[in-house]
């Protein structure tokens, strides 16, 4: 079964632009999640939707939104892009029954690495 | 969620057993740990996950300690595709996917 697809997979941008980046999760998988990774501050989470809802958010600035289609598939975006954004933004689907109380295991896709110059 | 602690990095010989250790003192009644490994230029992958007793998977064992203060990822041969971060995450029962990954364990495999 195809896994975890993210696109673009590499992007440059200028700062005060805005990007969106998509996530397509694998089929069945309703919760999606994006991580931010960088060099100093590692992996931090962004948000989570789960049925087209966002479930949880980090710490993150309102520059960053996201949201979740019908068909499970994601898109984030930044707007007003600054130089510390420059990351790789990794998305990651998991399968969650309605009873379920154990976290689901993450199955993460490759990243999209944005460049903000 | 509470917080791990894991060294910043460890060499292992191949083919010998490596044991990756992760302390989490604040770890609750109701928390699982959980393990991810990223190899590089690639996105986080599932390794291993309990809650009280020790597990074992194809991929690795999980040893946690009866207080449950700290744990300990044991791959019993090293290979060179073992060479990866080792991220220990403390995950409760409730509320949604967000993990909060530290700084993980960057392995070194010698040949």
């Amino acid at each position: 079964k195809a896994g975890v697809t993210q696109t673009p997979r590499y992007l440059i941008k200028t700062r005060g632009q805005q990007v969106t980046l998509s996530c397509s999760p694998i089929s069945g998988h309703r919760s999606v999640s994006w991580y931010q990774q960088t060099p100093g501050q590692g992996l931090q989470f962004l948000f989570e939707y789960f049925s087209e809802t966002q479930r949880n958010k980090g710490n993150f600035p309102g520059r960053f939104s996201g949201r979740q289609f019908s068909n499970s598939r994601s898109e984030m975006n930044v707007s007003t892009l600054e130089l510390g954004d420059s990351a790789l933004y990794l998305c990651a689907s998991s399968f969650v029954l309605r009873t379920q109380r154990v976290p689901g295991e993450l199955f993460f896709g490759e990243g999209s690495r944005l460049t903000v110059l | 969620d509470a917080k791990t602690t894991q060294p910043n990095s460890m060499e292992s010989n191949e083919e010998e057993p490596v044991h990756l250790p992760c302390n989490h003192s604040t770890i609750s009644g109701t928390d699982y740990i959980h393990w991810y490994r990223q190899l590089p230029s690639q996105g986080p992958e599932y390794v291993i996950h309990g809650l009280t007793s020790n597990v074992n998977n194809r991929m690795a064992s999980l040893a946690i300690a009866e207080d449950r203060k700290s744990s300990t990822l044991i791959l019993h041969r090293a290979t060179l595709r073992d060479a990866a971060v080792y991220y220990c995450i403390l995950r409760g029962a409730l509320g949604g996917n967000q993990f909060y990954f530290g700084t993980g364990t960057s392995l070194t495999v010698i040949p």
